[in-house]
């Protein structure tokens, strides 16, 4: 069984610039979630995907957007970077969107200066 | 708004010491909730879901639903049992018709045990 895979692992952008992470999910995994960590903080939910569309948003600005793919693999997409956006990015992925065990990723580390 | 509460930032236990890591929630829906755990160096990853009642590695929790906690807990902490823990209710709510679970988590709490 092969568990949730993210990339790249650590990525540097300056302030207005457009980024891209990369997130594989689990096997016999349909749904992927995105949480953004900061640091000393909790992950905090930006949102999901089912079925190759959103299902489901949390308080993230709509420059945060996403896509998932045939395979249930996914993107998250931020467009004009800003300094708070740096954090460390984490995938979920889950058997089904209702289901609430989800199994975690690395994370991507985004650092914007 | 669905709101976690873990108190302690930094937790600091001896080897062999009981240990309870506090959470407390306010939140509408379902009563699920876990806890992950964060070991160095390793991805998060759950450690306790409450409606299993199953105990991982010797931790137990139960939801107490008239104070609103779900305080994780263990008899006799080890050194290995050293890392991050999260408390993390989930919703599970309707988004133009589809239901979809998130989870809320707490800030977390840094268990350190002591030799």
């Amino acid at each position: 069984e092969t568990g949730v895979t993210q990339s790249p692992t650590h990525l540097i952008k300056t302030r207005g610039q457009q980024v891209t992470l990369r997130c594989s999910s689990q096997s016999g995994h349909n749904t992927v979630s995105w949480y953004q960590q900061a640091l000393g903080q909790g992950p905090q939910f930006i949102f999901q995907y089912y079925r190759e569309e959103e299902n489901g948003r949390g308080n993230f600005p709509p420059r945060f957007s996403g896509l998932q793919f045939p395979n249930y693999s996914s993107e998250l997409n931020v467009n004009a970077l800003e300094l708070d956006d740096s954090a460390l990015y984490l995938c979920a992925s889950s058997p089904s969107p209702g289901d609430n065990e989800q199994f975690f990723g690395p994370g991507t580390r985004l650092t914007v200066l | 708004a669905q709101r976690v509460t873990q108190p302690e930032k930094l937790l600091s236990v001896f080897k062999g010491a009981p240990v309870e890591l506090k959470c407390n929630y306010s939140y509408s829906g379902s009563p699920e909730l876990f806890w992950y755990v964060q070991y160095s160096r390793q991805r998060l990853q759950l450690l306790l879901r409450h409606i299993s009642r199953e105990s991982i590695k010797g931790f137990t929790a139960d939801l107490n639903k008239g104070e609103t906690s779900f305080h994780l807990k263990k008899p006799f902490a080890q050194e290995e049992d050293s890392a991050m823990y999260y408390c993390a209710p989930p919703t599970v709510a309707n988004a133009g018709g589809t239901s979809y679970g998130k989870l809320t988590f707490g800030q977390g709490t840094i268990l350190t045990v002591h030799p």
